[in-house]
């Protein structure tokens, strides 16, 4: 069955960079895209960027100086990196297939300053 | 980027009674291969979100059919028909016809 699923760091450093990886099974990267979404504590759901099935990326344009995704397709693997960062983006990082039928549980990600 | 504008912010109702959340778009969601981009999502309390209805009004797989959608080009409305106690939770629209994509600023369904 479809399954996305995050890990990473749950504490950061402000000024530091954060790195997640969404690790897949069921379907193919080259198949689907898989997006990237974050939501802060009691507030919405943001957007963060997308890498598509030919691996093209884009990004939230408030994002996008800060923002890298990648991916490894032998690995079944999407990695976000997010530099400089600030408490403001502390948050819950979610990872989904782009037709946003399957999400992963999410990583919470506390940046300390 | 497209602002998706979702009323009311919150949702008081009892179970049985039926509801409507309106998303409305800055700019038309029809895609230039037809269809229209525009999905609703639930957020379960502690839980990721799940995809209910799918370009306007496809309801996803596994959910319940007093879910549905409607609408069309800049103007949404999911309604549920006979809300059940599992239903509480932040209901979201979500455009992916226009990059980047974008989420409403969400509903927050309660249950007296």
């Amino acid at each position: 069955q479809v399954q996305l699923k995050e890990s990473g760091p749950a504490l950061v450093q402000a000024s530091e960079t954060l790195s997640l990886t969404c690790t897949v099974s069921g379907f193919s990267l080259t198949n689907y895209g898989v997006i990237w979404v974050r939501q802060p504590p009691g507030k919405g759901l943001e957007w963060m960027g997308i890498i598509w099935r030919n691996g093209n990326t884009d990004y939230n344009s408030a994002l996008k100086s800060r923002l890298s995704i990648n991916r490894d397709t032998s690995k079944s693997q999407v990695f976000l990196k997010m530099n400089s960062l600030e408490t403001d983006d502390t948050a819950i990082y979610y990872c989904t297939r782009d037709l946003g039928d399957h999400w992963g549980q999410g990583v919470m990600v506390t940046v300390s300053s | 980027d497209v602002v998706l504008t979702q009323t009311p912010p919150t949702l008081s109702t009892t179970i049985g009674q039926s509801v409507s959340i309106s998303c409305r778009s800055s700019q038309s969601l029809l895609d230039s291969d037809g269809d229209t981009y525009l999905n609703w999502l639930l957020q379960r309390p502690g839980q990721s979100p799940q995809l209910l209805i799918y370009s306007v009004s496809n309801l996803e797989s596994g959910v319940p059919n007093r879910f549905s959608g409607s609408g069309s080009e800049t103007d949404f409305t999911l309604k549920i028909s006979g809300v059940e106690a599992e239903d509480l939770g932040l209901y979201y629209c979500m455009q992916v016809t226009h990059v980047p994509f974008t989420f409403g600023s969400g509903t927050k369904l309660e249950i007296k």
